[in-house]
């Protein structure tokens, strides 16, 4: 069965910190996909990035980044130099299919970021 | 380009009522899914249409039903209604064999069963 924990609930920080989301995943199968997703006030859950299992290459995007490590089946998120803007609810999600548009998503419990003026 | 619309976005109904709530995908989608999402938590899958049929369901009793029509758009019944219904309801759309950005959320409905 796949899982995804997200062990941190709720993260102050100071604008202009940066902020780490920890993402840890199980998963039996060899083909999957991870996904960060940002859920403002208004509920809709804006997609972030999608990595598929065999991608192991770390992305930057502005001042996110992530960094994905099969040997400790992590997905970790980075926000560098937070903004006001950025507060919101993080999820992870894993996908296990491998076609990703046909299967369902396991989500973590989220992380709740709060950045502080 | 519009992408997925939810109907209503709130609504309030009485223990044991039944209730539907709407989805259309975002244009080019033909997958619809949808997830509960109590406060606190992350979203919780219900199930997936794809073709007109339920392709995937998730832990859910059968008070939670569905539909998909041939335009791609889809319905989510709740029969028999608890308490413990009141959630978002979100519902996503995708490309079932396609690349591209990832699954497609609509801002949901809010459900609140008094």
């Amino acid at each position: 069965a796949q899982k995804v924990t997200q062990a941190q609930t709720e993260i102050s920080v100071v604008e202009k910190e940066d902020v780490t989301l920890d993402c840890v995943y199980e998963t039996r199968d060899t083909t999957y996909y991870l996904f960060w997703y940002k859920q403002p006030p208004s509920g809709e859950l804006v997609f972030l990035i999608r990595r598929n299992s065999f991608d192991e290459q770390n992305e930057i995007s502005g001042r996110y980044s992530w960094n994905f490590q099969k040997s400790t089946s992590s997905f970790n998120f980075t926000i560098t130099a937070s903004q006001v803007v950025d507060s919101a609810v993080y999820f992870c999600a894993l996908s296990e299919s491998p076609s990703w548009g046909n299967n369902r998503l396991a989500f973590g419990k989220g992380n709740q970021v709060v950045v502080i003026p | 380009d519009a992408g997925v619309t939810q109907s209503p976005t709130h609504l309030i109904k009485t223990r044991g009522q039944q209730v539907t709530l709407r989805c259309s995908p975002k244009s080019g989608h033909d997958t619809v899914s949808w997830y509960q999402q109590a406060l606190g938590q992350g979203p919780q899958f219900i199930f997936q249409y794809y073709e007109e049929e339920e392709r995937q369901r998730g832990n859910f009793p059968d008070r939670f039903s569905g539909h998909q029509f041939p335009n791609y758009s889809s319905e989510l019944n709740v029969n028999a209604l608890l308490l413990g219904d009141s959630a978002l309801y979100l519902c996503a759309s995708s490309f079932r064999d396609g690349e591209g950005e990832g699954y497609t959320f609509g801002s949901g409905t809010r459900l609140t069963v008094v």
